[in-house]
């Protein structure tokens, strides 16, 4: 069965702390892996990554795919109170390449 | 900025009442995806659709939920009758094509059934 892992499910760090995401899955025919943020409302779209070793950088927010390890990384730097959400993890596989989601992690940034 | 439309944002509903849930995808996105969201958990596929078709409703409990895209734009998704058990987040999502993983998401429908 296909399925995306999450780690930590939730963590709770001090403004200006870096903090690093993890994302593991197993997911037959598998074509991209997207991050996700997630406040009181729908998920926003941060990255997809395709290429193994290929960082992504948007502002603070970085990821990177290693496809050997079946993982993927979302590291924060210099934390904000409003990073604080919970962070999805999604991976596209199986015959339709449907996202299959993991269960998120909640971050919390306390000032 | 293009946004994906979902109607009503909140509902509160009886159990074995009927409820029925608006979307409209982006312009141009040919692919439309419902999400059922439990507190705590990530989003679980209902239903896909490409245009008018549905790709994949392997997911979706066909005994009381139904959903259609008739002109190949927008969509409705309909629990009858609801329980206890659907209250959760629904939520539509599309993307440009079957090919393009980037799906971007609505504001979703808070259901609550008592």
């Amino acid at each position: 069965e296909d399925k995306v892992v999450q780690s930590p499910l939730s963590l709770v760090v001090h403004e200006g702390d870096t903090v690093t995401l993890n994302c593991s899955y197993e997911v037959t025919n598998f074509r991209s892996l997207l991050w996700y943020k997630q406040e009181k409302k729908a998920p926003t779209f941060l990255f997809m990554l395709t290429s193994s070793g290929i960082e992504k950088k948007s502002g603070r927010l970085s990821s990177i795919l290693d496809k050997k390890e079946l993982s993927s990384i979302l590291n924060i730097t210099a934390t904000q109170t409003g990073d604080s959400a919970i962070y999805l993890c999604a991976a596209t596989g199986g015959s339709q390449g449907n996202l299959i989601f993991g269960k998120g992690t909640k971050l919390s940034v306390k000032p | 900025e293009a946004e994906v439309a979902q109607s009503p944002r909140y509902k509160i509903t009886e159990k074995s009442q009927a409820v029925a849930f608006w979307c409209d995808p982006i312009s141009g996105h040919a692919t439309l995806y419902w999400y059922r969201q439990i507190l705590g958990q990530g989003p679980e596929l209902l239903v896909q659709f490409q245009d008018e078709s549905v790709v994949d409703d392997s997911q979706l409990p066909k005994d009381r939920f139904s959903a259609e895209r008739l002109k190949g734009v927008d969509s409705t998704l309909k629990i009858q009758p609801a329980e206890l058990g659907d209250s959760a987040m629904y939520l539509c999502a599309s993307s440009l094509s079957l090919s393009t993983y980037e799906q971007y998401f609505g504001p979703g429908t808070r259901l609550t059934v008592t």
